[in-house]
């Protein structure tokens, strides 16, 4: 089946230590987002890509990088954890803006 | 004024009864309307889509979206239990900036047996 993935499931990091998040999608979908969300609060937009091209929010913190190699992978990098980055890390993806999207399981981070 | 507004619940309701979400949001130029349904711990799932005022069917759910007034609803029939859950609702918003997807905080939704 189509689907998007996200490794891990669940991530322990110590704080300051840089982490990675990954996602992989099989619905070619030419859109990823990235979405950080905390207990009982919307999903908040950190970055989309739309083909190749990379769209930061204007409030996502200079701590969070993402990379996407090719159409099927897109990674998010924390490069220096804080206990406020505790959350769980959303990625989606769309086919165009029109339509709603296809989330993965999501990562659940959490920083000791 | 919050860009996506949903009363955050707990909305209760017994089982077989009809559950209504409302949504507002505060962008006239808003485009493309969506809910999602969420499970404690787990991701977004969407239920329903709506771009033109009016209803939208889809099985036990209808989407009813009023752009003069701007509000989305989202009915649920004959509730379930499982239908327990938070429902998320999202609006697309397109301007000369690109495109942008915002969220609401979610209703939470418990159907009591």
């Amino acid at each position: 089946d189509a689907m998007v993935i996200q490794n891990p499931r669940y991530q322990v990091t110590q704080f300051g230590k840089p982490v990675t998040l990954s996602c992989s999608q099989t619905l070619n979908h030419n859109v990823m987002y990235w979405y950080q969300q905390k207990s009982s609060q919307a999903p908040k937009l950190l970055f989309h890509y739309y083909d190749k091209d990379f769209n930061n929010e204007a409030d996502t913190p200079d701590n969070f990088q993402s990379r996407r190699p090719n159409t099927s992978f897109c990674f998010l990098d924390i490069r220096s954890p804080g206990l406020g980055d505790a959350a769980m890390y959303l990625c989606a993806t769309s086919r165009g803006t029109e339509g709603g999207y296809t989330f993965g399981s999501g990562t659940r981070l959490t920083v000791v | 004024q919050k860009e996506v507004e949903q009363n955050s619940g707990p909305l209760s309701v017994p089982e077989g009864a009809i559950a209504s979400l409302n949504c507002t949001y505060s962008d006239r130029g808003s485009q493309s309307f969506f809910w999602y349904r969420q499970y404690s711990g787990k991701s977004p799932e969407l239920i329903m889509s709506i771009y033109s005022n009016g209803d939208k069917e889809d099985g036990r759910f209808t989407a009813q979206l009023n752009k003069a007034s701007q509000y989305v609803s989202l009915l649920i029939r004959d509730s379930q239990p499982s239908d327990s859950a938070t429902y998320l609702c999202a609006v697309n918003l397109i301007n000369t900036g690109g495109f942008k997807t915002i969220f609401g905080a979610g209703t939470r939704l418990f159907v009591k047996a």
